[in-house]
């Protein structure tokens, strides 16, 4: 069965520096791999995903991630952060049985 | 627009008691989701279907039902409410693995 590990659960930048939230993952078969956003009291909004085209995924809002496969990784990227990207993020993976697996999340702190 | 919708919001229901929660889909997508979130868990699968008429367990299925008997809707009953089982619950929807999941804004169900 697959899974995600998020290396870490809480992330502090400082605003106009860049973002790097981890995300390791294991999976049988080649994976789908998603990022979520998921703001205070809101419900879940899709960032990106890898569905096993081009191994470096542009999603919404400036956020990319690569696809590792030697390093099973799929790293979450943003070059500058904004103050509105403060919330939590969870990478996930699914198979080929639509059977998806949650990351426990990274909360992103940006500080002015 | 197609969306999915939550019912209600909030609810706060007593030990015991029967309760319901709502999802609704108007994406015409095959396959449903049930999770809860709490944290330090992430999101964990409580039952989904691939169809009409089709349901299955996740991963914390225990004091949990669904019923699928339209494309549109996958309504989750607590049979007997337990503390344990205060948590924020989201639906999802899917046409299939490559897609990601569209999520409702959530359920805040309290036990009391």
């Amino acid at each position: 069965a697959q899974s995600v590990t998020q290396l870490d659960s809480h992330v502090s930048v400082s605003e106009g520096t860049p973002v790097l939230l981890r995300c390791n993952y294991s999976s049988s078969y080649s994976p789908s791999l998603f990022w979520y956003v998921q703001h205070p009291n809101k419900g879940l909004q899709l960032l990106l995903k890898y569905t096993s085209a081009a191994t470096l995924v542009k999603g919404i809002n400036g956020f990319e991630a690569e696809f590792k496969k030697s390093e099973t990784s799929f790293h979450l990227t943003k070059p500058s952060a904004h103050m509105s990207d403060a919330a939590e993020y969870f990478c996930v993976v699914s198979d080929h049985n639509n059977d998806m697996r949650f990351g426990a999340g990274t909360r992103l702190t940006v500080k002015p | 627009d197609a969306e999915i919708t939550q019912s209600p919001r909030h609810k706060i229901t007593e030990t015991g008691r029967q309760v319901t929660l709502a999802c609704h889909q108007t994406w015409n997508h095959n396959n449903m989701f049930w999770y809860r979130q709490d944290l330090g868990h992430g999101l964990r699968l409580i039952h989904y279907s691939y169809g009409v008429q089709d349901t299955n367990k996740g991963e914390v299925s225990d004091g949990y039902s669904v019923s699928r008997s339209n494309t549109e809707d996958l309504p989750l009953t607590l049979e007997s409410a337990a503390s344990s089982q205060t948590s924020v619950y989201f639906c999802a929807s899917s046409d299939g693995p490559l897609g990601g999941y569209t999520f409702g804004s959530g359920t805040r169900l309290t036990v009391v």
